[in-house]
This record gives structure tokens, C-alpha cells and sequence, in this order.
């Protein structure tokens, strides 16, 4: 059973710098990986999907992928205060069709 | 972007009686989920379906849980009897199934239920 971790629990950053986010799993055979942003109150916003081990950009976020070492990242680019949100790694189970959440990463971005 | 649409956004209900949560996924999706999550906790998979039947379950799908789709309408997820430990919110979701992006999970906003 995949297993996912986050961290921190907990960032705040200010306005404009760089906020990176962590996420490791424990079965490197899956290649679909997401990271999701949630809004209280709200669903679920999917930011970037990654499937190859390297970078990928959407935006304001970049994602990077190293299976080797079962880590995930996310990094958010001149955040802004509208960033505030729970950020959610989430893993793509091996047989395609159920998603592994981690805790999430409570992100707040000071003005 | 695609819309999952929940209805209702929340619900206070006594114990024991029965509720049905409604999703009215992205159209052409072939797959539907159902999440919960407590508040302050990780929202935690339970139950997958596709083609009229359930492909996966968790063990939080209590046998109290049911899930149908009846004819292409809303995704249903139905809890008879609610427990107290029910309360939760309860995210639906829906995906494409193919393709390079199929998998990417689109979700609703919640149905914030509460079992008193």
C-alpha cells in the first residue's frame, strides 16, 4: 500500500519568495503524480501533474521528480497572499484508478 | 477548468437516519470516486466505480455505504444508518480513464455532512 508523506505540516512565507513544498512515497513504481491546492471550504485544484522523473512547469509552480529517492516537490514561484491554501501531494495507485493523498502542507503567504 | 458539481454543500442529519450525497460529474468522465475527510485530517479514498459497478473499496466503506449511478444521472453516495463517526466531508470526483492526463482526478467543492 503507497504510502504518502508531507512536509513541512506547516510554511509561511512572505510575499514574493520562492515557498517549496515536500513529498515522499514509499513505492517508486509509480510514475502519475499530482499536486493539488485546496481552498478552505472549496475542492480540490489541481496545479501541476508530473509523470517523469525531471521538471515540469505549469505557471507559477514547477514541479520536480527524483523516483529513485521516492520525492516529489512542488515549488511556488513569487507567491502571493491568494496562495494561502492546503497544498496535497497526491500519487497515482498502480492500477490507475485510486489517488493517495498526503496530509497536505499548510502554505500561508504574508503580505 | 472541468466542473464537479455536489449537492447539497451540507447537511445536518440525526443519527440513524439515512442521507444520499449527489455528484454530477464532468460529462464525458467514465470513473467516479468518493473521498472523506474528517476535519483537520488526510482526505482518505473510498470507493471507485466505473461502468455501473464499484471497482474498489476501502475499508472506511462501511456496508452502510452505497454508491450508484443510475442511468447516467448524478453519482450517488447513500449512508443508511448514519453514525455519528459519518460526519466528515465528502468529496466526489471524476476522471476521463484514458489518455495521457486520464487520470487527473477533477473534484467537487464537498458535501460538508454532520451527524448529530
Amino acid at each position: 500500500q503507497q504510502k504518502v508523506q508531507q512536509s513541512p505540516e506547516s510554511l509561511t512565507v512572505s510575499e514574493g519568495a520562492m515557498a517549496s513544498l515536500n513529498c515522499t512515497f514509499s513505492d517508486g513504481t509509480s510514475n502519475n503524480f499530482r499536486w493539488y491546492r485546496q481552498h478552505s471550504a472549496k475542492g480540490l485544484e489541481v496545479l501541476v501533474s508530473i509523470f517523469s522523473d525531471g521538471e515540469k512547469e505549469e505557471g507559477r509552480f514547477t514541479a520536480h521528480l527524483n523516483r529513485a529517492n521516492l520525492h516529489v516537490s512542488l515549488h511556488i514561484r513569487e507567491p502571493q497572499p491568494s496562495d494561502s491554501a492546503v497544498y496535497l501531494c497526491a500519487v497515482i495507485d498502480t492500477n490507475a484508478y485510486k489517488v493517495i493523498f498526503g496530509k497536505g502542507t499548510h502554505l500561508h503567504v504574508l503580505p | 477548468g472541468p466542473k464537479v458539481l455536489q449537492i447539497p454543500s451540507h447537511q445536518i442529519i440525526d443519527m440513524g437516519q439515512m442521507v444520499t450525497l449527489n455528484c454530477d460529474p464532468v460529462s464525458n468522465h467514465l470513473y467516479f470516486y468518493w473521498y472523506k475527510q474528517i476535519l483537520g485530517q488526510q482526505m482518505e479514498f473510498l470507493v471507485n466505480f466505473y461502468n455501473g459497478k464499484v471497482m474498489e473499496k476501502s475499508k472506511l466503506f462501511k456496508d452502510q455505504f452505497s454508491v450508484e449511478r443510475p442511468d447516467g444521472s448524478y453519482f450517488t453516495l447513500k449512508i443508511q444508518p448514519t453514525a455519528l463517526e459519518d460526519s466528515a466531508v465528502y468529496f466526489c470526483a471524476s476522471s476521463l480513464g484514458t489518455g495521457v492526463s486520464g487520470n487527473t482526478l477533477y473534484f467537487g467543492e464537498g458535501s460538508r455532512l454532520i451527524v448529530v
